[in-house]
């Protein structure tokens, strides 16, 4: 079964920083393609970022507004999934959604962790 | 950032048909942005329709299909259902760079 599990989140000062993580299991997750996703109270749905298989060059891409200040990474050998969130912003507090949604195949999947919540607030 | 427009909101008749849509402000929506669609219910995450313009997963029931129309990405449902009533979003891609609509609430009644 697959699974995934965010820890991390809380309550930060703005211009703090935070490390999210996603526990991976059930899947291949050194073939997984991953991305997280935001959703602050009451809106909608934001994409932070993902990051490709090592096998398809383990390159990210991010958002704009977090470009700079958030980096995806990935530890293969824990199987885990990193948000690395510097210089927070009030407007960064959000549910963080970790999400696998595809392999190095292009095989297309959709699984989501149940989300941690990020607050930014002095 | 590119910015995608959807219709905030749409209201169908049980078993009607309707069709959201996912604009982008760079122009016309093509396979290139690989457009996905979500489907969201209060308090659960969201999970994949569609994606790359038309694929299904093999969860996404028939009566929802996507495709390009007009310039846009598009999403289709024929034959509503009360258990449609949610949230949609669409995902476009730009080089990599992911960027979600606004959102569409979708009422069936």
């Amino acid at each position: 079964e697959v699974q995934l599990v965010e820890s991390g989140g809380g309550l930060v000062k703005p211009g703090g920083s935070l490390r999210l993580s996603c526990a991976a299991s059930g899947f291949t997750f050194s073939d997984a393609w991953m991305k997280w996703v935001r959703q602050a109270p009451g809106k909608g749905l934001e994409w932070v970022g993902r990051i490709k298989s090592k096998s398809n060059g383990g390159t990210t891409d991010s958002a704009a507004p977090v470009k700079g200040r958030f980096t995806l990474s990935r530890d293969d050998s824990k199987d885990t999934l990193y948000l690395q969130m510097n210089s927070l912003k009030t407007e960064d507090t959000a549910v963080y959604y970790c999400a696998y949604y595809r392999d190095s195949t292009a095989i297309h999947y959709d699984y989501w962790g149940q989300g941690t919540l990020v607050t930014v607030s002095s | 950032q590119a910015v995608v427009t959807q219709e905030p909101s749409l209201t169908v008749s049980p078993g009607g048909t309707v069709t959201l849509t996912c604009g982008s402000s760079t122009g016309a929506v093509t396979s290139g942005h690989y457009p996905y669609w979500f489907q969201q219910k209060p308090g659960q995450a969201p999970r994949t329709l569609i994606y790359d313009t038309s694929d299904k997963h093999s969860w996404t029931p028939a009566r929802f299909s996507g495709s390009l129309l007009g310039g846009k990405a598009a999403l289709t449902l024929s034959g509503a259902q009360p258990e449609d009533e949610a949230e949609y979003y669409c995902l476009l891609s730009y080089s990599g760079v992911g960027v979600f609509g606004g959102g569409t609430t979708l009422t069936v009644l």
